[in-house]
């Protein structure tokens, strides 16, 4: 595997249920980011880990909680989600050791919350 | 407030010429900026970037200016191919690991 993976793809999830969303990143990096994208929006930062730690939590509810176990892997656990959560998920990593902040986003997982 | 803005939702484009894409921003501590390209079912890709220290970089078929006075930001693809047809955003950070996007440009590239 190369770059950034996230699984599954597709997730449709009732809004009793839990789930849980993972990214792993395969290029050394040492930050990774939760991002949401809903329909004729901008991407919306969610979460941002760096070295494991989190460094920002953008007001996001907390049916949404991140876990980062290492610095290659990177989960968001879903529960008691509501219809408008219904977006595309992505994930992303970056070496925030270089000066500027390039990242590399994963395919992503569609979430549908019915 | 959205400090990121790309007001065109979309751009039809023959091929083989020029496609200009378009940025606005609203934050003046922003100093650095990128522009993703996204195709259906993936995620954004990385195309190029700029310092606020310059106001051009080039890569290939691919040009991005930036105009600090009127906190404007291009991007130009010459020759268009139809391989370019995406989705295209516009992103600016103030040296944090923040990144602000833009709702994003859908370029079509026609033959």
């Amino acid at each position: 595997e190369t770059g950034v993976t996230q699984t599954p793809r597709h997730l449709v999830m009732g809004m009793t249920n839990k789930k849980s969303l993972k990214c792993e990143q395969h290029l050394g990096h040492n930050a990774m980011y939760w991002y949401k994208q809903s329909a004729k929006k901008p991407l919306e930062l969610m979460f941002v880990y760096n070295f494991k730690e989190q460094t920002e939590n953008n007001s996001v509810p907390s049916r949404f909680s991140p876990e980062c176990p290492n610095s290659s892997h990177l989960f968001l656990h879903l529960h008691t989600l509501q219809p408008e959560d219904s977006a595309l998920y992505l994930c992303a990593s970056s070496d925030i050791r270089t000066s500027y902040n390039e990242q590399f986003f994963g395919p992503g997982t569609r979430l549908t919350v019915l | 407030d959205q400090q990121v803005k790309q007001n065109s939702p979309s751009l039809s484009v023959q091929e083989g010429r020029i496609s200009i894409l378009n940025c606005d921003y609203t934050n003046s501590m922003f100093d650095y900026f990128l522009w993703y390209k996204k195709y259906p079912a993936e995620g954004p890709t990385f195309l190029i970037s700029i310092s606020s220290i310059k106001d051009k970089n080039e890569d290939g078929r691919f040009t991005v200016f930036l105009n600090k006075s009127a906190k404007h930001l291009s991007l130009h693809i010459v020759p268009s191919q139809p391989g370019d047809s995406a989705v295209y955003f516009c992103a600016a950070s103030g040296n944090t690991d923040k990144l602000i996007f833009g709702t994003g440009t859908r370029l079509q590239v026609f033959p």
